[in-house]
């Protein structure tokens, strides 16, 4: 168990420019979770992935943000025309199925400044 | 709307004292309730779980009760060091796919 790994662990970018984030998850989770937390605040949800399947989205995620989880492995976070409102930790969890284990499993965070 | 409280001042308390740390809910029936701890820069860490028909949960120094009537979990610390100063998330899941989090209480501990 080598746990989740995310990168990069720190991004800054100009308002207006596209960034991806990637996440690989604990190798037998099957679910993947994105989550996105800005300071003083709990994690929100923005969506998650069970194997390859994105099962749900938060109406947090605008039509700029994408995810992908090819082969229901790693997965990738993009977010296109950034704005300065997105500034934030984005936070990618794993878990199993549940009835095996329901907590998640978090990674370090990426966090990203917009200027 | 539903809604998940936690004490939004920090708490600060003695080594050696009982930290209790309060999670209150509105309009959720959740299946079960998790407590994560996390630290600056870095994700949350799972601590505990507690289903919706258990009472008390132990895990060392660690303890959570679940009151589905009152809608709160009280979170326990107890022989509390400064190395447990952090921020505890209260976390609800309801049988979908999200675990809901709240915004956190910040814990210090003083030597």
């Amino acid at each position: 168990d080598t746990g989740v790994s995310q990168d990069p662990r720190h991004k800054i970018t100009k308002r207006g420019q596209n960034v991806t984030f990637r996440c690989d998850p604990i190798s037998e989770h099957n679910r993947l979770y994105w989550y996105r937390q800005t300071l003083g605040q709990g994690p929100e949800f923005l969506t998650y992935f069970q194997n390859e399947a994105q099962l749900e989205k938060s109406r947090l995620l605008s039509d700029r943000f994408s995810a992908e989880r090819p082969k229901g492995s790693f997965s990738t976070l993009e977010i296109q025309r950034t704005e300065q409102g997105d500034s934030a930790m984005y936070l990618c969890a794993s878990s199993q199925t549940p009835g095996l284990s329901e907590k998640l499993f978090f990674g370090s965070g990426t966090q990203l400044s917009v200027l | 709307s539903q809604k998940i409280e936690q004490n939004s001042e920090a708490l600060n308390i003695q080594e050696g004292k009982t930290a209790t740390l309060t999670c209150n809910y509105t309009n959720y029936s959740p299946a079960y309730l998790q407590w994560y701890r996390q630290d600056p820069g870095r994700g949350p860490v799972f601590l505990l779980l507690i289903r919706e028909n258990e009472k008390e949960k132990r895990k060392e120094r660690l303890k959570v009760t679940f009151d589905t009537t009152l809608k709160q979990s009280l979170f326990h610390i107890t022989a509390s060091q400064p190395a447990d100063s952090a921020t505890y998330l209260c976390a609800l899941h309801t049988g979908g796919f999200k675990t809901i989090f709240g915004a956190g209480t910040r814990l210090f501990v003083k030597a």
